[in-house]
């Protein structure tokens, strides 16, 4: 069954210091893969996606992810962790295709420390 | 671009009460929205697949009789909570995939329902 795995449920970095997030799929070919964040009681916000490409990819608020097939992971990445960056984040995947569904990790949530 | 807008953002209903959740795609035309439901600390799950013009397709585990949905248009897709029940209690996230477009999902605001 096609899954999406993240290893870690909680993460604690301090501020200013260096975070990484794994994420790992199990897909029969490589999927569409997306990074979202979400603060308590709010909605979703897509940090980044992968569809094809370069590997390491660029997106909103200094985060990046690194596509690597044979590990199949989509790691996100900040080099320097703001207080504001404390939520949930979550790894997510899907097949091409309109009727295609989202399947969404766990989660990981991190904390920030001052 | 792109937005999708839900309706109630949140809600508090009475025990046995139906409650109505709209999903709408302002800027753009989606032939599929699927509606997902997240319980506090968890992950989001997907609940069904709604089409235009089609039954809705519901994943396993998820009560179709109990949790109504329609695809009336290439705009709005509804999801109606039938005899709400306080473990029906969630949020409930909608999402829409733009016609012509295989990739992006696009995600409403949520809608918070408490059953009292």
């Amino acid at each position: 069954a096609q899954s999406v795995t993240q290893p870690d449920i909680h993460i604690t970095v301090s501020e200013g210091a260096s975070l990484e997030l794994r994420c790992n799929y199990s897909y029969g070919a490589t999927p569409y893969l997306f990074w979202y964040v979400q603060s308590p009681g709010q909605g979703l916000q897509l940090l980044l996606k992968y569809f094809s490409g370069d590997t390491l990819v660029q997106g909103i608020k200094g985060f990046e992810a690194e596509f690597k097939r044979s590990q199949s992971s989509f790691n996100l990445r900040k080099p320097s962790v703001h207080w504001s960056d404390a939520a949930e984040y979550f790894c997510a995947a899907r097949n091409t295709g309109t009727a295609s569904k989202l399947t969404f990790g766990t989660g990981t949530r991190l904390q920030v420390t001052l | 671009g792109a937005v999708v807008s839900q309706h109630p953002s949140w809600v508090i209903c009475k025990s046995g009460t139906s409650v109505k959740i709209e999903c709408r795609s302002l800027d753009f035309q989606a032939t599929t929205m699927f509606w997902y439901r997240q319980f506090p600390k968890q992950s989001l799950m997907l609940m069904a697949t709604s089409n235009e013009g089609s039954k809705a397709t519901y994943e396993q585990g998820v009560e179709k009789d109990k949790f109504l949905i329609n695809h009336a248009s290439l705009t709005l897709s509804t999801l109606t909570v039938t005899s709400a029940h306080p473990e029906d209690s969630s949020f409930y996230i909608c999402s829409a995939n733009r016609v012509g477009n295989t990739g992006e999902l696009f995600f409403g605001e949520g809608s918070r329902l408490t059953v009292l």
